[in-house]
């Protein structure tokens, strides 16, 4: 079946510019999950979604960062003001319910910010 | 100190060799292990997981944990080229904050035929 998808695959923007990125989970996954994984390091938690609410967003660096699932599916993570911190690999995971099943990822999106 | 340390290699070995890959960690809370496989520019996969002390085996992977020592292992047995990829180790705590995973840097590994 569909794993987890991201769109796009690759964004480049500018200091300073809003970025959208999404995520579609493997149907039916109540559970989805942000990471962020810079350059030689480990992914990093950003937000946990149960259903349409965040259940944990302590992983949010700051202010700028917000994440949305509306309809309890498709979640999308923006970004405003970018800064060239904040170029990295983001990736979305989703699992069947929360509480430690197995997260699946997707394959992320690459943003630069130049 | 980081709560998961995992030395990022790389480490490169010839093709059958067995490859030994591990991590250390500080927090006791911690229950739940995964040995995640990372292609370059694609997301992790799940390798293996394991809960608390002990030894899983899949096929020519072997995950132990060792919980008194606070190390975790993974053991790829007659390596092969396709193993060639970033392993990641992650981990979770029981309780409220399960879901949260907790990775080290990864190793990256290289199978050379």
């Amino acid at each position: 079946g569909a794993g987890v998808s991201q769109t796009p695959s690759n964004k480049v923007t500018e200091k300073g510019k809003y970025v959208e990125l999404r995520c579609d989970p493997i149907s039916g996954h109540t559970a989805l999950y942000w990471y962020r994984q810079s350059l030689g390091q480990g992914p990093e938690f950003l937000i946990y979604f149960q259903g349409t609410g965040a259940a944990d967003d302590s992983g949010l660096p700051n202010d700028r960062f917000f994440a949305v699932r509306p309809e309890g599916s498709v979640s999308t993570l923006k970004i405003q003001r970018t800064e060239r911190g904040d170029s990295a690999m983001y990736l979305c995971a989703s699992s069947l319910g929360g509480g430690g099943e197995t997260q699946y990822f997707g394959p992320g999106t690459r943003l630069l910010v130049l | 100190q980081k709560e998961v340390e995992q030395d990022p290699g790389p480490l490169s070995v010839p093709e059958g060799a067995i490859v030994s890959l591990n991590c250390t960690y500080s927090n006791s809370a911690f229950q739940y292990f995964m040995w995640y496989r990372q292609y370059s520019r694609k997301g992790p996969e799940l390798l293996m997981y394991t809960y608390s002390s002990g030894n899983k085996e899949d096929g020519r992977f072997t995950a132990q944990v060792d919980k008194s020592s606070k190390y975790i292992s993974l053991f790829i047995r007659d390596s092969q080229p396709s193993d060639s990829a970033t392993y990641l180790c992650a981990m979770t705590a029981q309780g409220g904050s399960n879901y949260k995973l907790t990775f080290g840097k990864g190793t990256l590994l290289t199978v050379n035929p």
